[in-house]
């Protein structure tokens, strides 16, 4: 079964500088997909960012970049230049490309705390 | 927002009571999903639907009970629910199930047992 972990229960940034967070999983599959989730105080979870695992080029969308170290089976997020609205959970999860190992399912971490200082 | 509504946000419950859970979303989505998510754990999926049809059932408990009337709304049935049954759950729509259709997620309704 994949398992992901995320090590870090809260992180603190100061506005405008970079902030990584770390996510580990555990996987025998070589098709998948990672997902960042950020899941602000009004509880409605959003897609960050998407990297499928037959991509060696790292994912970014803006702010947000991915350093995806598939051998080490690593996938951390780096916001860059941190905003107020940054502050949130941040969930890491993984998904199966294939049907019969997990069906539909995506497996989370327990999340990260973000919190950005003024 | 996005497209996921939940009703009730907060909900309180007795341990005998029967109450439902709605979600609906308006992005024309086929599959839709039902989460559970405690504190300090990672989010769980309970159900999966697509189409109207129950493609997954993650060993939930008997006492949730899931609806799917039509692709755009779905439903979770309580009943006889346990205090650790406390917890955020979370509705989410994808335009169809697969790792490449991104989820949606709703606001979630902040269940608690009692």
């Amino acid at each position: 079964a994949q398992t992901v972990t995320q090590s870090q229960p809260e992180m603190s940034v100061q506005e405008a500088e970079t902030v990584t967070l770390s996510c580990t999983y555990d996987t025998s599959e070589s098709d998948y997909y990672l997902f960042w989730y950020k899941q602000p105080p009004s509880r409605q979870m959003i897609l960050v960012i998407r990297q499928e695992a037959y991509k060696q080029q790292n994912a970014t969308e803006n702010r947000f970049s991915v350093n995806f170290q598939k051998a080490a089976k690593s996938f951390s997020l780096k916001i860059s230049d941190s905003q107020l609205g940054d502050a949130a959970m941040y969930f890491c999860a993984y998904r199966s490309d294939s049907w019969k190992s997990s069906g539909d399912k995506l497996t989370f971490g327990t999340g990260t705390r973000l919190a950005v200082r003024p | 927002e996005t497209g996921v509504t939940q009703t009730p946000r907060h909900l309180v419950m007795g341990m005998t009571n029967k109450k439902s859970l709605k979600c609906e979303q308006h992005l024309g989505h086929n599959a839709m999903y039902w989460y559970k998510q405690s504190a300090k754990k990672p989010l769980e999926l309970m159900f999966v639907y697509s189409l109207e049809e129950r493609v997954e059932n993650n060993s939930v408990p008997s006492r949730f009970s899931p609806e799917c009337p039509n692709s755009s709304h779905l439903f979770l049935h309580l009943h006889t629910l346990q205090p650790e049954d406390s917890a955020l759950y979370l509705c989410a729509s994808s335009l169809r199930t697969g790792p490449a259709y991104e989820q949606y997620f709703g606001p979630g309704t902040r269940l608690t047992v009692t």
